[in-house]
Formats: C-alpha cells, sequence, structure tokens
C-alpha cells in the first residue's frame, strides 16, 4: 500500500501548456503539502492545506494554484508552464502542522521537464 | 542564504567504512531537527528526529548529534552498505511555524 502516491510520474510537456500533478495519501493525515525541488536539489515549501484548507502559500506565481478536494487529496494545477517550472515535485502529508514531532511523509515526485 | 547549510556536498566511502555528516544552522529558535535519507529518483525519508533539548538519537545505523549551543547536527554512519547511497537531508523546524527549512543535502556513493 502507497502511503502518499503521486501521478503522473514523469511528465514532459511544451511550454504555454497547462498541467496537472496529483496526490493522494491514505494515512487519514489532516495536512498535505506541495514542494519544488530544484536542480540544487534544495526541497522548498510551495503550499500546505490543513483539512482542506490553505495555510502555507509561499511566493510562488499565480500560474500555480492548490486544490485540495478532500484532507486525502491535494492536487496542483500549472498554467502556461515555463522552462524555469522544470523540476521534480514532491507532495507530503502529516498528522497535522502543529504536532512538534510530526513526521512529513514524501511522495515519490513528480518529475515535470518543459520544453 | 540558505539557514541550513550542509557539509559537504558528496562524499565517496567504501562500504563497511564509518562517515559523518556535517549540518549547520542559523534557525533560531528552532523545535526540531531532523535528518532524511532521500534515495535516487524517490521522496525523502525521515531517519531521526531530534528536539533542542536532545543531544543524540540512533536509528539502526545512523546516529544523529545535536549541539543547540552550536547550531551544528552531525549524521555518522557506521559500517556503510550499498544501500546507503543516497542524499541526507537535514531540515529544522520553528516553532510554531509550519515550515520546515531544508539543507541542500549531502551526497552519499558507497563502493564495493
Amino acid at each position: 500500500d502507497t502511503a502518499v502516491s503521486q501521478t503522473p510520474k514523469y511528465l514532459v510537456t511544451q511550454m504555454g501548456n497547462d498541467k496537472s500533478i496529483k496526490c493522494e495519501q491514505n494515512l487519514g493525515h489532516d495536512t498535505m503539502y506541495w514542494y519544488k525541488q530544484d536542480s540544487k536539489k534544495f526541497l522548498k515549501i510551495m503550499f500546505s492545506y490543513n483539512n482542506k484548507e490553505l495555510i502555507i502559500n509561499e511566493t510562488v506565481p499565480n500560474r500555480f494554484s492548490p486544490k485540495s478536494p478532500d484532507k486525502a487529496h491535494l492536487n496542483l494545477h500549472i498554467n502556461s508552464l515555463e522552462l524555469g517550472d522544470s523540476a521534480v515535485y514532491f507532495c507530503a502529508s502529516s498528522q497535522g502542522p502543529s504536532i512538534r514531532e510530526e513526521t512529513q511523509y514524501f511522495g515519490p515526485g513528480t518529475r515535470l521537464l518543459v520544453l | 542564504k540558505n539557514q541550513v547549510e550542509q557539509s559537504p556536498q558528496s562524499l565517496i566511502i567504501l562500504e563497511g567504512k564509518n562517515c559523518t555528516l556535517q549540518c549547520n544552522y542559523t534557525v533560531s529558535p528552532f523545535s526540531n531537527l531532523r535528518w532524511y535519507k532521500q534515495d535516487t529518483g524517490r521522496g525523502p525519508v525521515s531517519l531521526t528526529i531530534m528536539t533542542f533539548s536532545e543531544n543524540t538519537k540512533s536509528n539502526g545505523r545512523y546516529t544523529a548529534t545535536l549541539d543547540a549551543d552550536t547550531k551544528q547536527s552531525s549524521l555518522h554512519i557506521t559500517a556503510s552498505q550499498l544501500s546507503d547511497s543516497a542524499s541526507y537531508i537535514c531540515v529544522v523546524r520553528v516553532p510554531g511555524d509550519y515550515k520546515l527549512s531544508f539543507g541542500a543535502g549531502t551526497t552519499v556513493t558507497v563502493r564495493a
């Protein structure tokens, strides 16, 4: 059983296209996250939802829009893709954002390449 | 400047040898410090977590230490195995903040 799953695993697309990445967790967690890992391997938080409510919204272009239909799903939609959007996008979940020692469980990542 | 700096950037060791990875952070105060292991092509997996009052935490052959005074942490890998080849990421959390500060990671390659 996969705890945090993402689809697709690989995404190759042209500049200017619109694409979505889906994430699902079966851990019963309340909080979900989207991270971007660039070529230098830094993981940067983009968004976080707790019980379907947005709690973290970092400075990312408004071309990126997260959507949480329920607390087990957090999808990421990207409009007008640019070359700089090429990266690995990780979804993660945790029991709750305020629990001191909560562990974030990461998905396998979606490798996005914009041509 | 990133608040979490890791060194070395990469290292190669022979199977069976030990190695130590370093993490220096400027985040203050902090709630906890965690080491993650990220295998190639996979998401990070938590290895250890320490609060500011803890000095050491072990997970099998992995031992993490923390010196909150000097704001340094280390991860020691004992008797390395080929499966230890991965990127090891140091992560610091600020109290009351949902966000985590990530280091860039140290890439460890274990050779037979």
